[in-house]
């Protein structure tokens, strides 16, 4: 059983730019979950998607967007790059079934994004 | 939202048990006591939940007060290899349910 990777580890990039960072999920699970975390504070839900489609969203803009493939591998894209959008980008996933989701989320190492 | 709240840090000597606690006074019928850790420079990993009785497996074990307003994490005999941020999180078994970590208890063990 693989577990959840991300890539690329560590990415650096200016304001402006755009940025899309990738995650697989852990063999057999539907559901992956996308956090920011800041230096010194704890994740921040920026989204969720369940069989490819969006299932709930935390107070973040637009710019920030994903997608979530029939292999359940998923992509995080953030468009027009803040200052403050440098932070470690974490995503994780889980089964749900039956209109439950699974009670534990597996994450992965996470992004290292810095934006100068 | 469901909130939780922590203490900032906490220490503890290697080899004795450690009480993390956590108070969640919104706490809804359906919402499960969750617990996740970070070790440095990794993701988030799983340790235990629960929802009205207390749990035990492996890592650790859970306490939940009989109002469910406040619960604690029990590590038996804490390790430095348990040092690391533990987070108290509130999450409803639905689909579309956010899941809100806090600030969370940075745990120092000393040897």
């Amino acid at each position: 059983e693989t577990g959840v990777t991300q890539s690329p580890t560590h990415l650096i990039k200016t304001r402006g730019q755009q940025v899309t960072l990738r995650c697989s999920s852990q063999s057999g699970h539907n559901t992956v979950s996308w956090y920011q975390q800041a230096l010194g504070q704890g994740p921040q839900f920026i989204f969720q998607y369940y069989r490819e489609e969006e299932n709930g969203r935390g107070n973040f803009p637009p710019r920030f967007s994903g997608l979530q493939f029939p292999n359940y591998s998923s992509e995080l894209n953030v468009n027009a790059l803040e200052l403050d959008d440098s932070a470690l980008y974490l995503c994780a996933s889980s089964l749900a079934y039956g209109g439950r989701e699974g009670e534990t989320q597996y994450f992965g190492p996470g992004t290292r994004l810095l934006v100068l | 939202d469901a909130k939780t709240t922590q203490p900032n840090s906490m220490e503890s000597n290697e080899e004795e048990p450690v009480h993390l606690p956590c108070n969640h006074s919104t706490i809804s019928g359906t919402d499960y006591i969750h617990w996740y850790r970070q070790l440095p420079s990794q993701g988030p990993e799983y340790v235990i939940h629960g929802l009205t009785s207390n749990v035990n497996n492996r890592m650790a074990s859970l306490a939940i007060a009989e109002d469910r307003k406040s619960s604690t994490l029990i590590l038996h005999r804490a390790t430095l290899r348990d040092a690391a941020v533990y987070y108290c999180i509130l999450r409803a078994v639905v689909i579309r349910n956010k899941f809100y970590f806090g600030s969370g208890t940075k745990l120092n063990v000393k040897p």
